[in-house]
């Protein structure tokens, strides 16, 4: 069966523009959730959205933001990149919200910010 | 604040050898436990997980990890590195209360022949 696809695998944006990554979970899976990945900080829970609602939320600013659409596909979006942005962005799925449920996690989005 | 610490950032062994990597929680409940393994431009894949049933846990790959209470800790081990298990290990908990994963710093895994 389809893993959890993320697009795009690479980006490179400027200062100040926008950019919104897509996710789209393995089929039946109900919850997503985003990670921002850096050498700096590594593994950053950014939020998890389940049945379009947004359950849980990381410590970032709220330049990140996020949604999830009916057929659970999710989207995050990060307005005025700024150069400490660039990372890998990690999307992951789960077929419940809660941790007993497991992670599947897709290749990313490697996102930079010049 | 819940956190996992994971001893050593960088492991190296010779092919064949065993393969330990540390990892210790804070927590005052059980919390779920995974490893995770990463190759270069990949994404995380899930070696395995303790979720309060047995404490000795075997995933995939010859890999397993044993949930010590006493110990807050949860080390992965493999009796016999290959060359294609040289990646970054990332221990990550989870309560609960609340879904999101907390994971540790990562510890990279060198195998040499």
């Amino acid at each position: 069966k389809a893993g959890v696809t993320q697009t795009p695998r690479y980006l490179i944006k400027t200062r100040g523009q926008q950019v919104t990554l897509s996710c789209s979970p393995i089929s039946g899976h109900r919850s997503v959730s985003w990670y921002q990945q850096t050498p700096g900080q590594g593994l950053q829970f950014l939020f998890e959205y389940f049945s379009e609602t947004q359950r849980n939320k990381g410590n970032f600013p709220g330049r990140f933001s996020g949604r999830q659409f009916s057929n659970s596909r999710s989207e995050m979006n990060v307005s005025t990149l700024e150069l400490g942005d660039s990372a890998l962005y990690l999307c992951a799925s789960s077929k419940g919200t809660g941790a007993g449920y497991g992670y599947t996690f897709g290749s990313g989005t490697r996102l930079t910010v010049v | 604040a819940q956190s996992v610490t994971q001893l050593g950032s960088h492991v190296s062994v010779s092919e064949g050898a065993l393969v330990l990597l540390r990892c210790n929680y804070s927590s005052s409940v059980p919390p779920y436990l995974f490893w995770y393994v990463q190759y270069p431009n990949q994404g995380l894949q899930l070696l395995l997980k303790y979720t309060s049933a047995a404490t000795l846990v075997k995933g995939i790959n010859g890999f397993e990890a044993e949930f010590k209470k006493s110990e807050t800790s949860f080390h992965l081990t493999k009796p016999s590195a290959h060359m294609s298990d040289a990646a970054e290990y990332f221990c990550a908990v989870s309560y609960q209360a609340g879904t999101a994963l907390i994971f540790g710093k990562g510890t990279t895994l060198s195998v040499s022949s």
